[in-house]
């Protein structure tokens, strides 16, 4: 079945250290890929996106994702992690089917310890 | 520049009430589409509308409905509603049909008893 798995529900890191998030999807083309972060009483926002080309992404706030092929996989990174950084993120994918909806991750819950 | 906008921002009904759920894009956006998202989840594809009509719709039942208006902004209608209807609904925008970047609202929390 076409999914989306962020398989780290909570992570837990110290503020100033390196932070990977973990996404997987299952879909037979390459999908479009995005980063979301979502804080409490806020809508989400857009972090980083994949279409084509180097699969290293750079985004906002200092996130950066790359993109495997072939390991169908888009993990989020953060070489130092700031207290701020403390939210929701998803994962999500476009199917690339000539379908435009979001397709969202379970989301990974991050904290950041002082 | 005004973001997406959504109201109300929470709402309580009972089961078997009817809900209407607002939404104006961001400046510039005309299309809109909607997501559910349960406690604990990530957000879930209702329906997206384009210029006034639903283009495409995922696995919700027909007691949800939309509407798009001339001026892009969008309703959610919820018909009678069930204890599981309960969620944040977000709205979001873009500008063209395709595969652009969403822009999300900060959503309208319902709560059905």
């Amino acid at each position: 079945a076409q999914s989306v798995t962020q398989p780290d529900i909570h992570i837990t890191v110290s503020e100033g250290a390196s932070l990977e998030l973990r996404c997987n999807y299952s879909y037979g083309a390459t999908p479009y890929l995005f980063w979301y972060v979502q804080s409490p009483g806020q809508g989400l926002q857009l972090l980083l996106k994949y279409f084509s080309g180097d699969t290293l992404v750079q985004g906002i706030k200092g996130f950066e994702a790359e993109f495997k092929r072939s390991q169908s996989s888009f993990n989020l990174r953060k070489p130092s992690v700031h207290w701020s950084d403390a939210a929701e993120y998803f994962c999500a994918v476009v199917p690339g089917d000539s379908s435009y909806k979001l397709i969202f991750g379970s989301g990974t819950r991050l904290l950041v310890r002082p | 520049d005004a973001g997406v906008t959504q109201s109300p921002t929470h709402l309580i009904k009972t089961r078997g009430q009817q809900v209407t759920l607002r939404c104006s894009p961001k400046s510039g956006h005309d299309t809109v589409s909607w997501y559910q998202q349960a406690l604990g989840q990530g957000p879930q594809f209702i329906f997206q509308y384009y210029e006034e009509e639903e283009r495409q719709r995922g696995n919700f039942p027909d007691r949800f409905s939309g509407h798009q208006f001339p001026n892009y902004s969008s309703e959610l209608n919820v018909n009678a509603l069930l204890l599981g209807d309960s969620a944040l609904y977000l709205c979001a925008s873009r500008r063209g049909f395709g595969a652009g970047e969403l822009f999300f609202g900060e959503g309208s929390r319902l709560t059905v008893l």
